[in-house]
């Protein structure tokens, strides 16, 4: 399976700021994905980034809170802007190669933030 | 709205005994099904996947499918002390869908 990176792979942050997570893999995928996982929750989907066109974002996440970068086949951006404390979350992205149902998603280390 | 349930436990397993976690779901579009392990700070490990109504089998993990039912399980003979972590089902759409998840189940395996 490729390999993930994300960074950074924790911060903390003051309200009303923004953070850009990067996420760069070691190959070219298909598909990546960003997922959320508040304190003591399970993951839930954020968006797919598209590479060379907007991301489609979930029921509950709009583009101005989550903005979504995706320039090639290897590397995808996610941005929290003007953050509160219910920002605070493990921030994960996940990649996929190919476009069959039963393809596998394999997930980065993570971004843990923290904001205050 | 996709849904998938699983008992959050904690689950607890004498060691070298058979653990067994189970997870429905209510889309019955979904077509492919994967269980995760995830360790305490960790992020999501993929164990397996399924996508036919049977058992499929990896070493000591067979997971078990039923379309009919909304039904998926996942069964870990031989249980180990290294096994014990939070377990999460996800299901999937078509092949360029993202993944839905369960709450997971948090599995202790008592050695």
């Amino acid at each position: 399976s490729a390999v993930i990176s994300q960074k950074p792979s924790r911060d903390i942050c003051q309200r009303g700021t923004s953070l850009t997570i990067q996420c760069q893999v070691d190959s070219q995928v298909t598909m990546m994905f960003w997922y959320r996982q508040q304190p003591g929750q399970s993951l839930t989907l954020i968006a797919t980034a598209n590479q060379g066109s907007e991301a489609t974002y979930e029921s509950g996440f709009v583009i101005d809170k989550f903005p979504i970068s995706r320039p090639n086949l290897t590397f995808s951006t996610l941005t929290v802007s003007n953050m509160s404390p219910e920002d605070s979350s493990i921030y994960l992205c996940s990649v996929q190669s190919g476009l069959i149902t039963n393809n596998e998603q394999f997930f980065g280390p993570g971004t843990r933030l923290t904001v205050l | 709205q996709k849904e998938v349930e699983q008992n959050s436990g904690p689950l607890s397993v004498p060691e070298g005994a058979i653990a067994s976690l189970n997870c429905t779901y209510s889309d019955r579009g979904s077509q492919s099904f994967f269980w995760y392990r995830q360790y305490s700070g960790k992020s999501p490990e993929l164990i397996m996947f399924i996508y036919s109504n049977g058992d499929k089998e990896d070493g000591r993990f067979t997971a078990q499918l039923n379309k009919a039912s909304q039904y998926v399980s996942l069964l870990i003979r031989d249980s180990q002390p290294s096994d014990s972590a939070t377990y999460l089902c996800a299901v999937k759409g078509g092949g360029a869908d993202g993944l839905t998840f369960g709450k997971g189940t948090h599995l202790i395996i008592q050695p």
